[in-house]
């Protein structure tokens, strides 16, 4: 299955800025999502995005706050924008294993916000 | 909105003792995928399970899932430290245009203690 690697694994912001996560994945992939994890919890996925077209959002997730981009088949960026301390959380990256439809996914190995 | 309601939330046992976690929903899933997750790291697939009364052993570990594909249970026999971790149970849903959303559980953290 594939290999992604996530960047930056941890960072602390200030109020009011930005952040952007880099994901790389060694192989092609139609489709990359990102999720959000507050710490020892679950996932909550916030979006997917396909290369070529705008990333599509899931329920209180908007493109102005969490800005996607997916230029080719192997990267993909995700922007947390105006932070504030409710942002502070794990934000991963996944793609599919491979081997057939919802079969199962790899994830990024995360990247720790904290926003003071 | 489908929901998956993972128990317990918390486990904190000996070396040596037998665990199970369940997972729970009213809606039908495609497949049910079991994570595990370390401290700093993603999650990591352990199995997936695809088919109604489907059992999956993987060495200590013995996944279900339920006749109807609305649960699914994590059994680990004789646990030892090495397991402890988050345990993740997601569930992906019916329908082709419903591709990636899963459904996670609240996880599960089990502590095994020497």
């Amino acid at each position: 299955s594939a290999v992604i690697s996530q960047k930056p694994s941890r960072d602390i912001c200030q109020r009011g800025t930005s952040l952007t996560i880099q994901c790389q994945v060694d192989s092609q992939v139609t489709m990359m999502f990102w999720y959000r994890q507050q710490p020892g919890q679950s996932l909550t996925l916030i979006a997917t995005a396909n290369q070529g077209s705008e990333a599509t959002y899931e329920s209180g997730f908007v493109i102005d706050k969490f800005p996607i981009s997916r230029p080719n088949l192997t990267f993909s960026t995700l922007t947390v924008s105006n932070l504030s301390p409710e942002d502070s959380s794990i934000y991963l990256c996944s793609v599919d294993v491979g081997g057939g439809y919802n079969y199962g996914y790899t994830f990024g190995s995360g990247t720790r916000l904290t926003v003071v | 909105t489908q929901l998956l309601e993972q128990s317990p939330q918390f486990l904190s046992i000996q070396e040596g003792e037998n665990l199970t976690v369940y997972c729970n929903s009213s809606s039908v899933f495609s497949s049910l995928q079991w994570y595990r997750q370390e401290p700093g790291e993603g999650p990591v697939l352990l199995v997936t399970v695809v088919t109604g009364g489907e059992v999956k052993k993987l060495k200590r570990l013995t996944f279900q899932f339920g006749d109807a594909r609305k649960d699914s249970s994590l059994h680990i026999t004789a646990a030892q430290p090495g397991d402890t971790g988050l345990y993740l149970c997601a569930g992906a849903p019916t329908g082709g245009t419903s591709y990636g959303k899963l459904t996670f559980g609240q996880g599960t953290i089990l502590t095994v203690h020497p």
